[in-house]
Order: structure tokens, then sequence, then C-alpha cells
């Protein structure tokens, strides 16, 4: 069965300074994987997909994330932070069988000034 | 465009007592979800409905949870009697299609939370 880990329930870094948010995955064959974003009282938002094509994947507002076979892994990242990317991050996995997305528990970003 | 729709955005029941949240889909999205999240969990599929049939229901607790989309377009989920572990964020999402040729994409509203005391 397909299933998401997420590494780190927060993550705090300095505005400007680098992200990483951290994901391995468990799935059978190739997977498709998502992260999906959720800002304080607003709904969840796709912020990038991964379907077998480029193993770097780029996404809204500047976020990339990489498929690593190898490693198991899906990390999201972004080169510098904004405080407006504070927020909840889910690193998601699409069932093979059926077609369900499984989300991970989620990691919190918070941006310091 | 209009997004998902949904309310109330909280409320405030006591265990035993029943709820019904209801949910307004994308125009044209044919696919609608149920999801529960708890505090500190990723969300969890209740219910898929594909048009107005269930095509996924089987994490739904069915001897206290209840959810209909008898038109295609607009659905509620009701809670009777509602349990102290019910206190959550009920997300409705939609998307254009479902099964082996959806794009993963999903649309979201902003949730109802529910706290039973």
């Amino acid at each position: 069965a397909q299933s998401v880990t997420q590494l780190d329930s927060h993550v705090s870094v300095s505005e400007g300074t680098p992200v990483l948010l951290r994901c391995n995955y468990s799935s059978s064959y190739s997977p498709s994987l998502f992260w999906y974003v959720q800002h304080p009282n607003k709904g969840l938002q796709l912020l990038l997909k991964y379907t077998s094509a480029a193993t770097l994947v780029k996404g809204i507002n500047g976020f990339e994330a990489e498929f690593k076979k190898s490693e198991t892994s899906f990390h999201l990242t972004k080169p510098s932070a904004h405080m407006s990317d504070a927020a909840e991050y889910f690193c998601v996995v699409r069932s093979d069988s059926s077609y369900k997305l499984i989300f991970g528990s989620g990691t919190r970003l918070l941006v310091r000034p | 465009e209009a997004g998902v729709a949904q309310s109330p955005r909280y409320k405030i029941i006591e265990k035993r007592q029943s709820v019904a949240f209801w949910c307004n889909p994308i125009s044209g999205h044919a696919t609608l979800y149920w999801y529960q999240q708890i505090l500190g969990q990723g969300p969890k599929l209740l219910i898929q409905f594909q048009n107005n049939g269930v095509v996924d229901d089987s994490q739904l607790p069915k001897d206290r949870f209840s959810a209909e989309r008898l038109k295609g377009v607009d659905s509620t989920l009701k809670i009777q009697p509602a349990k102290l572990e019910d206190s959550a964020v009920y997300l409705c999402a939609s998307s254009l299609g479902g099964g082996a040729h959806h794009t993963g994409e999903l649309f979201f509203g902003e949730g109802s939370r529910l706290t039973v005391l």
C-alpha cells in the first residue's frame, strides 16, 4: 500500500533563507506525488505534482521538488523563504489501485522575520 | 471563477447531537470528495462521489455518518449521533474527473470546523 512520511512536523527558517521540507514515499510502482499547501483559514491548494515526467518539478511561488527513486524521496525546496510561505505543507501520493490521494501528516513552516 | 463553497464554517455541538455540513463544488466538476482532518493529521478521505453516485465510501463510519449528492451538484455530510472523536475540520473538494484519468488536482473549500463537547 502506498504511503508518505513527512519527516518533520515543524520547520522554522528565517526570511530569505532556503526551505527544505522532507517527504519519503512508499509505493509499489512509479508513483504520482504531489505537494499541497494550506494557509491559515484557507483551502488546500496544489503546489506541484510529479507524474513520471521530469524528476525536477517546478511549482507555484518558487517552490520545487525533486523525485529521487533511489532514495524514495520527494523533498520540497525553495531558495529563499518569504513571510507569505508560512503555512502547512502536505506531501501526497496517489494510490495505484484506487487512485485515492493519501496525505502525509503535514509540516508546519514558520518563517521568522 | 467561484471556488468550492462550504457551510457552516464553525459548529459547536454536544456529543450525541447531530450536525450537517453543506458543500457546493466548482461548477462543472463531476467528482466531489469529503475529507476529515483531525488536528495534527493529514486529511483522510471519507467519501467520493462521481456525479450523484458513490465511488468510494470505505472509510466512512456508516453507523453515524451519511452523505448524499442527490442531483450531482451540491452535497451534504451528516453526523448523527456525534462523538467526541468527531471533532475535526471537514473539507470538501472537487475535481473535473476521477479515477485513472484524474490529474490529482483537487480544489478544496475552506472547511467546516466541528467541535464536539
